[in-house]
């Protein structure tokens, strides 16, 4: 079984700056997939970033990238020029890769993120 | 933008009715998933489906929870007799199947709170 872990469960952070959330996480699977999802108020599971675990460079989308240490088991979100609309819940996750389709994706506990104006 | 929509999007009722809940996922999507997230369990999964047959609903109450998928367009989610400790958000969620890509990721559909009194 995967677990996943997210020991910050809040942040806050001044508008324009650069913060990073952190994950680990546990699995004896060698193919597999980690994300980040932002769930603002109105509750919708936005996909932020995907990684694969087989590709070392790490995935970057636009202000948003991350750190991926597979060896160490560790992935991590650095949100730069962080914006007003960057306030949510993040959630780290887990899916290992299947030929067939989607597998089930194990969460974090999630991190608060503020950012102050 | 193709969405995976869920019905009803609130939902109060009194401890021991029945309740329904709905998915639509998106179209041509073969995996589809039922999540529930509360603050004090975080995200777990329920069950999910593969072409419409279940493969795991180890995170589902047995005694009161039922999932189904009478036909590729809808999967349901039922809970009889409801209790207080079902109160949550509920998430349903679909996944294509692979492409050259890999998996890619799933799509959430924006929930059904469950409020029961």
């Amino acid at each position: 079984a995967q677990t996943v872990t997210q020991s910050q469960p809040e942040m806050s952070v001044q508008e324009a700056e650069t913060v990073t959330l952190s994950c680990t996480y546990d699995t004896s699977e060698n193919n597999y997939y980690l994300f980040w999802y932002k769930q603002p108020p109105s509750r919708q599971m936005i996909l932020v970033i995907r990684q694969e675990a087989y590709k070392q460079q790490n995935a970057t989308e636009n202000r948003f990238s991350v750190n991926f240490q597979k060896a160490a088991k560790s992935f991590s979100l650095k949100i730069s020029d962080s914006q007003l609309g960057d306030t949510a819940m993040y959630f780290c996750a887990f899916m290992k890769r299947s030929n067939f389709g989607n597998e089930k994706l194990t969460f974090g506990t999630g991190t608060r993120l503020t950012i102050i104006p | 933008d193709a969405r995976v929509t869920q019905t009803p999007r609130h939902k109060v009722t009194e401890m021991g009715q029945e309740v329904t809940m709905r998915c639509q996922p998106i179209l041509g999507h073969n995996t589809v998933f039922w999540y529930r997230q509360t603050m004090m369990q975080g995200l777990e999964l329920l069950a999910y489906f593969r072409n419409r047959a279940p493969l795991d609903d180890s995170g589902m109450p047995k005694d009161r929870f039922s999932a189904e998928m009478p036909d590729a367009t809808l999967a349901t989610l039922k809970i009889q007799p409801s209790e207080p400790r079902d109160s949550a958000v509920y998430f349903c969620a679909s996944g294509l199947v692979p492409t050259g890509k890999g998996n890619q990721p799933q799509h959430f559909g924006d929930g059904t709170r469950l409020s029961i009194l």
